[in-house]
């Protein structure tokens, strides 16, 4: 499988933009780039996913390198709920869409 | 609400016991699946159905795990023979039929075995 990697934790202060990176060197041509939170005591929620073009939706943007090595999840105005783990995944129909999560990014927001 | 629901919340177990946990999956969705996540830790995959096929099982599910789906709508999970290894959430997810729908999780249920 192919792996991402993230760093362990971040910080952001509350109504300020929010970049997570993720590497996913070893992506490869059908893997989409998936993101999901966690928030404590809850269930994965999913945020956003995307293959080769940036992605917006209500939660987030997804900005996906060219080479598609990297992507970054942006969040453009954290609040005090956006605190969570978030997991960038690869995946793929061919997988069954059997995302396996890593450690994910454990993000701090304060006021 | 129409989201995944899991029953219980919460078991305590004794070592050795046998436990079983139900997955009550959106609707519409033909796709669920069953993860692990223990303290500190991602969700880690341990089997995947579509309707009521069990397409895919990880190496973690041992021969003690067993999972059904039997009319393609809820499903269970049974663990025989508890150990305190097997402590951990277990996690239920549906998803939709099409292309890569995301997958909808439930708020699982916490396993204790004590």
């Amino acid at each position: 499988d192919a792996k991402t990697t993230q760093p362990n934790s971040m910080e952001s202060n509350e109504e300020e933009p929010v970049h997570l990176p993720c590497n996913h060197s070893t992506i490869s041509g059908t893997d989409y780039i998936h993101w999901y939170r966690q928030l404590p005591s809850q269930g994965p929620e999913y945020v956003i996913h995307g293959l080769t073009s940036n992605v917006n939706n209500r939660m987030a943007s997804l900005a996906i390198a060219e080479d598609r090595k990297s992507s970054t999840l942006i969040l453009h105005r954290a609040t005090l709920r956006d605190a969570a783990v978030y997991y960038c995944i690869l995946g793929t129909s061919n997988s069954g869409y059997a995302l396996n999560f890593g450690k994910g990014t454990s993000l701090l927001v304060t006021p | 609400d129409t989201g995944v629901s899991q029953d219980p919340r919460h078991k305590i177990t004794k070592r050795g016991q046998n436990v079983t946990f139900r997955c009550d999956p959106i609707s519409e969705h033909n796709r669920l699946y069953w993860y692990r996540q223990t303290l500190g830790q991602g969700p880690e995959f341990l089997t995947y159905f579509q309707n009521e096929a069990q397409l895919e099982k990880s190496r973690l599910l041992s021969d003690r795990f067993s999972a059904e789906r039997p009319k393609g709508s809820f499903s269970t999970l049974e663990i025989q023979r508890t150990e305190q290894g097997d402590s951990a959430m277990y996690l239920c997810a549906s998803s939709h039929p099409q292309g890569e729908s995301p997958l909808h999780f439930g708020n699982g249920t916490r396993l204790t075995v004590t």
